[in-house]
């Protein structure tokens, strides 16, 4: 399979602990995005890079969410002591940009973040 | 900024009928506007697009959508539903102009259900 691939698919965690996404994007594509989407509402945007370089960031983003793309391949998103209110589906999403580019996205699975 | 609206939460429609998914956008540069559709337990999959050209666009699995720039609309027709197209339908909306940043902002979705 070549699509993007999230892992895990599922999480449950404790309020107060850490957590760690990993996303791996279509390997030829340079754009990797994050979302996060709850219940009855569209994937809302997170942060954005191009190759290894963090280009955007949402409001939504607060300080204890910290996303990093080492080597401009996989992707990782770190949330700091969770809250409740982080219990949402991450979803990470690639494209590319440049010659043969793609202007839309392609989503993974997405991990399900459930914080009790 | 940018925005998309998807005025109805639910269509219902019979099988073998027209089908129509509304979507309206504002964004300050140029549109490069998008359907997705998400199946339960499922990523969101790429149905079509609209970058430039013909305003009539057709995408995956006999959908088809109509840009109209004056309307600021991008609604997604089919014109025989069948029962395999209930899903979830996101529209999403992205500033095409050179150097943007390339994010997409997505609308809560349209629960599209295809009665027998």
């Amino acid at each position: 399979d070549t699509g993007v691939s999230q892992d895990p698919r599922h999480k449950i965690t404790k309020r107060g602990q850490n957590v760690t996404f990993r996303c791996d994007p279509i390997s030829e594509h340079n754009r990797l995005y994050w979302y996060r989407q709850t219940l009855g509402q569209g994937p809302e945007f997170l942060t954005y890079f191009q190759n290894e370089a963090q280009l955007e960031k949402s409001r939504l983003l607060s300080d204890r969410f910290s996303a990093e793309r080492p080597k401009g391949s996989f992707s990782t998103l770190e949330i700091q002591r969770t809250e409740q209110g982080d219990s949402a589906m991450y979803l990470c999403a690639s494209s590319l940009r440049g010659v043969g580019a793609s202007t839309e996205a392609f989503f993974g699975q997405g991990t399900r973040l459930t914080v009790v | 900024a940018q925005s998309v609206a998807q005025p109805e939460d639910q269509v219902n429609v019979a099988e073998g009928n027209p089908l129509t998914v509304k979507c309206t956008y504002s964004v300050s540069g140029n549109p490069y506007l998008f359907w997705y559709v998400q199946y339960p337990n499922r990523g969101l999959q790429f149905l079509l697009k609209y970058i430039t050209g013909d305003n009539l666009v057709k995408g995956s699995y006999g959908f088809e959508a109509e840009f109209n720039k004056s309307q600021t609309s991008f609604h997604l027709k089919k014109p025989s539903a069948l029962v395999s197209d209930s899903a979830l339908y996101f529209c999403a909306v992205r500033d095409g102009t050179e150097g943007n940043a390339g994010k997409s902002t997505f609308g809560d979705g349209t629960t599209l259900t295809v009665k027998p």
